[in-house]
């Protein structure tokens, strides 16, 4: 079965870059139809999808985040990474990394558990 | 982009009980592409109905989903302790992918 884990900076200041690697173990994220997202649930709030990369590098981003954020794949490694550049404190959310399935039912059914990343000087 | 609206933003049932949730969407959601989700406090969302009446794989029976077009429903029969959650539903049918608010179900 596959696990996500998500890995980075807890702590990110103002105007500078938030940065994120999942890995995933139990499978190759290079088999299988799937894609790999990025979703982050806002305190208090409800979450909002990120975006997604497939492992032969294409990607789609939530129109909303389009302009700061980048989604990349590291094969090798069985990762793939988020950025985010130009935080604010918007920005401060629990960030999950997610596989989602191909064909009809774009659904997320596996996810990390979570990393809260909070943005503050 | 597609707004969901779920109610009642909280919901108080005890054990035994039969919950049910709203999630109203904003359009019509292409080809009834919904899903559900349980959050349980401290983890991940973990998915629960697809195609908006198709339980994932490990999901008790006592799980259903209903509707179509902007009107969708979960139902909870026999509510045991552990279903005590937040249940969020999520449309996969136009880009962006967006989710509800969120209904919390509380034991009474």
């Amino acid at each position: 079965q596959v696990q996500l884990q998500e890995s980075g900076p807890r702590l990110v200041k103002p105007s500078q870059t938030l940065s994120l690697t999942c890995t995933v173990s139990g499978g190759s994220l290079t088999t299988g139809h799937y894609y790999w997202d990025w979703i982050r649930h806002h305190p208090g709030k409800g979450l909002e999808w990120i975006g997604y990369i497939h492992h032969s590098g294409s990607t789609y981003y939530n129109p909303s985040l389009e302009s700061r954020v980048s989604i990349s794949v590291d094969t090798s490694k069985n990762q793939f990474s988020l950025r985010l550049t130009s935080v604010a404190a918007a920005d401060t959310a629990v960030y999950y990394c997610v596989r989602e399935r191909g064909g009809f039912d774009r659904v997320f059914d596996s996810w990390g558990p979570g990393t809260l990343v909070t943005v503050s000087s | 982009e597609m707004v969901l609206t779920q109610s009642p933003g909280t919901l108080s049932l005890s054990p035994g009980e039969r919950a049910t949730l709203s999630c109203r969407a904003s359009q019509n959601v292409f080809s009834n592409y919904l899903a559900w989700y349980q959050q349980k406090r401290g983890q991940a969302p973990r998915l629960l109905i697809f195609g908006a009446s198709s339980r994932a794989t490990g999901i008790p029976d006592r799980f259903s989903g209903s509707g179509s077009g902007t009107d969708f429903t979960l139902t909870i029969r026999r509510l045991e302790p552990e279903d005590f959650a937040v249940y969020y539903c999520q449309q996969y049918g136009s880009s962006p992918y967006t989710f509800g608010q969120g209904t919390k179900l509380e034991i009474k």
